[in-house]
């Protein structure tokens, strides 16, 4: 079956600029994760979604981060005036639920670059 | 948030080595644990999730030892395609966020 799709999968963008990052989860996954890999980095946990609760947003670096998911599936990230710091590997992932020991599957991933 | 901490390696092994890597967890009520490979430019995926008796899967073996707060991951007879980086994953107790480690390094050479 499809699993976690991400879009872009590459994109440049000028510093200052805006940039939204698309989710879509396996179907049927309660849960969303976004999480941040810089080069040669480990990943670095962004915002969490399950359900319509309240997204747990402890990990977002700034307030230039935010995001959304619509309708329980498709998820936004959005980063506003990038700057080159910003510059990674943003990885969406999805879960059927969130009892302990259920397996998180990741998408392929957006490449965002800062110049 | 709690640490999980890795040996980053690499690890520089020959074909058909046995290789182990360890990864420990600073908080005691870790509930789940799991290990991923994740290749270059690529995306994490699962390898095998880590129970408390310990499982097996073909070459590998993962180990949990909650006493000393660590995971274990044993790989026997090293394939080149064994090559990639290893992450350790724990969620604690209480959380519905997995903490990935920084990963360790694995190179199968001919």
């Amino acid at each position: 079956g499809a699993g976690v799709s991400q879009s872009p999968s590459n994109k440049v963008t000028e510093k200052g600029k805006d940039v939204e990052l698309r989710c879509d989860p396996i179907s049927g996954h309660t849960a969303l994760y976004w999480y941040r890999q810089s080069l040669g980095q480990g990943l670095e946990f962004l915002i969490y979604f399950q359900g319509n609760s309240a997204p747990d947003k402890s990990g977002l670096p700034s307030d230039r981060f935010s995001a959304e998911r619509t309708g329980g599936s498709v998820s936004t990230l959005t980063i506003q005036r990038t700057q080159q710091e910003d510059s990674a590997v943003y990885l969406c992932a999805s879960s059927s639920s969130t009892g302990a020991g259920n397996t998180i599957y990741f998408g392929e991933g957006s490449w965002l670059t800062v110049v | 948030r709690k640490e999980v901490e890795q040996d980053p390696g690499p690890f520089n092994v020959p074909e058909g080595a046995t290789v182990a890597f360890n990864c420990t967890y600073s908080n005691s009520a870790s509930q789940s644990f799991f290990w991923y490979r994740q290749d270059c430019r690529k995306e994490p995926k699962l390898l095998m999730s880590v129970y408390s008796s310990g499982n097996e899967d073909g070459r590998f073996t993962a180990q949990l030892n909650r006493a000393s707060q660590y995971i274990s991951l044993l790989i026997r007879d090293s394939k080149l395609s064994d090559s990639a980086t290893y992450l350790c994953v724990v969620t604690e107790g209480g959380s519905y966020i997995p903490t990935f480690g920084r990963g360790t390094s694995l190179i199968v050479h001919p």
